[in-house]
């Protein structure tokens, strides 16, 4: 089955870009999503990507997608202190809704 | 607009007892879905359901059970409550298939088994 790899922990300072990484195993995944989850919260979805793209922009979001390599990544620029939260990259591979998701990464903000 | 609602919030329960989460979508998903997350772990899918009447197993299926009587509701039911089930879960719920419409999912219920 998919495998979704992520770092644990991120720390940046406010007004910088962060980078989150994410790897997965199954070439074949034609969705690529990451969610945001804050405290005592649920996740909410912050962007998704298709996997015929190589990038997509939205405001202060950038992710990019390397299908050779099997890596996706976000990218927050100007972070905020609102940003802290784990963000989780997920995957959907076929089948009825296999959404695999990664561990989490926390990100910290530093003022 | 209330979304995905899941009740109750917290619930401690001792080994042995049995418990029902609830879930409700006001939103005329048909897909809904059962996840725990551990801590360290990403979201595990439990159960999830493309329509009323119809329900499947996901990845950790052990221990658990569901029922989808209604398009909005999708109860999860824990009959024997063991240590191992001691998580947070979420329920969620999506308008389609191929998911380029996200999953919308509820607060969670934080789960203590004693």
């Amino acid at each position: 089955g998919e495998d979704v790899e992520q770092s644990l922990f991120l720390s940046v300072r406010e007004g910088d870009s962060s980078v989150i990484n994410c790897t997965y195993t199954d070439s074949s995944s034609t969705y690529l999503y990451w969610y945001k989850q804050e405290p005592g919260a649920g996740l909410q979805l912050l962007t998704y990507i298709f996997s015929n793209m190589d990038m997509k922009q939205d405001q202060r979001l950038t992710v990019l997608l390397n299908k050779k390599d099997k890596h996706l990544s976000l990218r927050i620029a100007d972070t905020q202190t609102g940003d802290s939260a784990i963000y989780f990259c997920a995957v959907y591979s076929g089948g009825y809704q296999k959404v695999t998701f990664g561990i989490g990464t926390k990100l910290q903000v530093i003022p | 607009n209330a979304g995905v609602t899941q009740t109750p919030k917290f619930r401690i329960l001792k080994i042995g007892q049995s418990m029902t989460l609830q879930c409700t979508q006001d939103m005329n998903h048909n897909y809904m879905y059962w996840y725990r997350q551990d801590p360290g772990m990403g979201l595990k899918l439990i159960y999830y359901s493309v329509g009323a009447g119809i329900t499947d197993k996901g990845e950790v299926p052990n221990g658990y059970n569901v029922s989808r009587s209604t398009t909005e509701d999708f109860p999860l039911r824990l009959e024997l409550a063991a240590p191992s089930q001691t998580s947070v879960y979420f329920c969620a719920s999506s308008e389609a298939l191929l998911s380029n419409q996200p999953q919308h999912f509820g607060d969670g219920t934080r789960l203590s088994i004693l």
